[in-house]
């Protein structure tokens, strides 16, 4: 089945530290899309992806960073300069207009600063 | 600028009663319209569309919405909560020309009670 693979499910990071989210998708989706979720605020936009090797920052880029060399894959880092890290993550695709099937999420990695 | 808006950040019901979740959009083009529910920890799950077509539209769940243009709205109901329901719902929107983004509402978390 077609899906997207977020990993891990659960991730600890130390204070000063870099950390990398996993997103893979095998839906021959062209865009993909990072979101932050915390609680009260809904989903906040932190990077998107329309072609390979193209991105543009969302609302949120400050302190995190992206690639987009393949097009299944659109890996996440969360850089030292993100002050306020511990999130929920979300991870989303889609076809390049996405108006009849809106977005495909992952099943999301929970950051949390230790 | 488009927008959404979701009335009530909390929703409760008791089980079987009717469910009703609340969405306006502000927009002079009708925009494509979508419903997403979303369990605890995890993804967000495509729960009903407007896109083109019939403006009664049908989704997962036993969930329905009617879209409205004369309202701006799209208010998805379920006639019997049951306690399954009980997740947190975005309504979301892209608007043509907008970069086909979609923009979500800050969410309604619905909690059904016995």
């Amino acid at each position: 089945d077609g899906g997207i693979t977020q990993s891990p499910k659960y991730l600890f990071r130390k204070e000063g530290q870099n950390v990398t989210l996993s997103c893979e998708q095998n839906l021959n989706h062209d865009a993909m899309y990072w979101y932050r979720q915390d609680p009260g605020q809904g989903l906040r936009l932190i990077y998107y992806s329309q072609i390979v090797n193209d991105f543009q920052k969302g609302d949120i880029a400050e302190g995190y960073s992206v690639s987009r060399e393949k097009k299944e894959s659109f890996p996440l880092t969360v850089t030292s300069a993100q002050k306020n890290p511990t999130a929920f993550y979300l991870c989303a695709s889609s076809t390049q207009l996405p108006y009849h099937y809106g977005y495909t999420f992952g099943s999301g990695t929970r950051l949390t600063v230790v | 600028a488009q927008s959404v808006t979701q009335l009530g950040s909390h929703v409760s019901v008791s089980e079987g009663a009717l469910v009703l979740l609340r969405c306006n959009y502000s927009s002079s083009v009708p925009p494509y319209l979508f419903w997403y529910v979303q369990y605890p920890n995890q993804g967000l799950q495509l729960l009903l569309k407007y896109t083109t077509g019939a403006t009664l539209v049908k989704g997962i769940n036993g969930f329905e919405a009617e879209f409205k243009k004369s309202e701006t709205s799209f208010h998805p109901t379920k006639p019997s909560a049951h306690m399954s329901d009980a997740a947190e719902y975005f309504c979301a929107v892209i608007l043509t020309g907008g970069g086909n983004k979609l923009t979500f509402g800050t969410g309604t978390q619905l909690k059904v009670e016995l």
